[in-house]
C-alpha cells in the first residue's frame, strides 16, 4: 500500500526561526495536502498541491512528484504555529494516506 | 470554505452501548468520510461515502457501520461499542475523491 513518511517527528523552534517538513511517499500519487492540527484537536487546511509550488502567507508547500516528496516551508515563526502538520498522499483511489505528522513547538 | 459539523463533540458510553456519530456538510460535496486518529496510528479511515445511499469500506472497519442517508449527512455507527473504539472521531467531506479535504471538529469518544 501507499506509505508516506513525515520527518522529523518533532521540532523545537525558537520565535522568528524558519522551518521545513518534509513529507515522502513511495507511490504514485493524484493529489497532496497538508494540514494543520490544533492542540485542541481540530484540523484546517493549509494547501492541496498535487505539484509545484503554492504560497499562503508565511507558508509554502512544495510538491516534487518525480522524487517523491512534499515539503512545507513555514517562515519567521510564531508561538501560535505550534501544533502538528500532517500531510496526505491521495492515489489512484478515493481514499487518502496520512503521515504521522510532525509535531512543532514554537517557544517564544 | 466547507462547513463540516460533527455531533456530539464528546461522548462516553459503557461497553456493549450503542453509539451513532453525526455528521453533516453543508457544501454539497459528493465523498463524506470517516477517521479515526489515535497516537501512534495518525489518521485512519473508517468508511467513506460518494454519494447518498452509498457506502465503501475504509482501513479500519471492523465494529463500524456507516449510513449516508441524504449529500448533507453521513452517520458513524458503533452498535456494540468495545474499549478498542475510544478515540477522537472525525468527519470529512471533498467534491471529489482525493481533492481538497475539509474536516469536522472531531469527537472524543470514550469507551468504559
Amino acid at each position: 500500500g501507499q506509505q508516506v513518511q513525515q520527518s522529523p517527528a518533532s521540532l523545537v523552534l525558537q520565535e522568528g526561526e524558519n522551518a521545513e517538513l518534509q513529507c515522502n511517499f513511495s507511490t504514485s500519487l493524484n493529489s497532496m495536502q497538508w494540514f494543520y492540527q490544533r492542540p485542541g484537536g481540530s484540523l484546517v487546511s493549509l494547501f492541496y498541491n498535487p505539484s509545484g509550488t503554492k504560497h499562503s502567507g508565511r507558508l509554502t508547500s512544495t510538491t516534487v512528484i518525480k522524487e517523491r516528496r512534499s515539503s512545507l516551508h513555514i517562515s519567521s515563526s510564531q508561538t501560535t504555529d505550534s501544533g502538528t502538520y500532517l500531510c496526505a498522499l491521495g492515489g489512484s483511489n478515493a481514499k487518502l494516506t496520512f503521515g504521522k505528522g510532525t509535531k512543532l513547538s514554537v517557544k517564544s | 470554505e466547507a462547513a463540516v459539523t460533527q455531533s456530539p463533540r464528546n461522548k462516553v458510553t459503557v461497553t456493549g452501548g450503542n453509539v451513532t456519530l453525526s455528521c453533516r456538510q453543508t457544501n454539497s460535496h459528493n465523498y463524506m468520510y470517516w477517521y479515526r486518529q489515535d497516537t501512534g496510528h495518525g489518521l485512519r479511515l473508517i468508511h467513506y461515502s460518494y454519494g447518498a445511499g452509498n457506502l465503501q469500506i475504509g482501513d479500519v472497519p471492523d465494529g463500524y457501520k456507516a449510513t449516508r442517508t441524504t449529500q448533507e449527512d453521513f452517520f458513524l455507527l458503533l452498535e456494540l461499542a468495545s474499549p478498542s473504539q475510544t478515540s477522537l472521531y472525525f468527519c470529512a467531506s471533498s467534491e471529489g475523491g482525493s481533492e481538497r479535504l475539509f474536516f469536522g471538529h472531531g469527537t472524543k469518544l470514550s469507551v468504559l
